[in-house]
């Protein structure tokens, strides 16, 4: 099972959107609307931002927002803050024995 | 709010193992499964496979199926995982997270994360 592809580092000013790509296949992320995404600060446990493709859960800022198309899945984080400076992974549930793939990170830096 | 506390850094030698835990506070894993997962260096993030603590059921990843062990003690709401036959590649950072199935409850992402046990393997 291959990692879900996603670009390696992503940059923005604070106040800009930036849009992280997380791409599969047919076998998961198009086959599936169970496209999650996380953030990870350094040191701390990975936080549940983005679930089943767009939906955000309770106390996660309505900046984050998730869509999917075809095999592509997407995080946009609008009016972007210091604070989500941070490491962004996305993961799909898969058909494969193995239930789940992960992306293989983004590391989003606030200019 | 589910906070889950993971066991502390791990050195160990190769062919050796590695037994990690990850005690649930706040909440259970009861109506969830104890999913593991880990990065290595470098590397993007990976799962290993799951545990249903109500019911001991186990799913591991082919490519661990062979040297991983997934333990629960629901009334402590405590998951392990083992990790046998240490290579120098298994050198990662082990995260629990707890996540669903429709044997309990149908979700399909990981809603707590642990903050993850370093495991160094060296010779």
């Amino acid at each position: 099972q291959s990692a879900l592809t996603q670009p390696a580092s992503v940059s923005g000013s604070p106040g800009q959107s930036i849009t992280i790509s997380c791409t599969g296949t047919s076998s998961d992320v198009g086959f599936y609307n169970h496209v999650s995404w996380y953030q990870r600060h350094p040191g701390k446990a990975p936080k549940l931002i983005i679930s089943d493709v767009a939906s955000r859960p309770s106390g996660v800022p309505s900046r984050f927002s998730g869509s999917k198309s075809g095999n592509t899945a997407s995080l946009t984080i609008s009016g972007l803050q210091a604070e989500d400076e941070a490491y962004y992974f996305c993961s799909s549930f898969t058909s494969s024995t193995t239930f789940y793939v992960f992306g293989t990170g983004t590391d989003v830096t606030v200019l | 709010q589910v906070q889950l506390v993971q066991s502390g850094a791990e050195v160990k030698k190769p062919g050796s193992s590695v037994k990690v835990s990850c005690a649930a506070s706040g909440g259970t894993f009861s109506s969830y499964t104890a999913n593991w997962v880990r990065q290595a260096p470098g590397q993007g993030l990976e799962w290993m496979g799951r545990i249903i603590p109500r019911y001991g059921t186990t799913n591991y990843a082919q490519k661990f199926q062979d040297r991983v062990t997934f333990t629960a003690d629901e009334s402590a709401s405590t998951a392990f995982m083992e990790l046998s036959g240490l290579r120098f590649d298994d050198t990662a950072v082990y995260y629990c997270a707890r996540g669903g199935s429709v044997a309990v409850t149908a979700l399909y992402h990981f809603d707590f994360w642990g903050q993850g046990t370093p495991v160094t393997v060296s010779s």
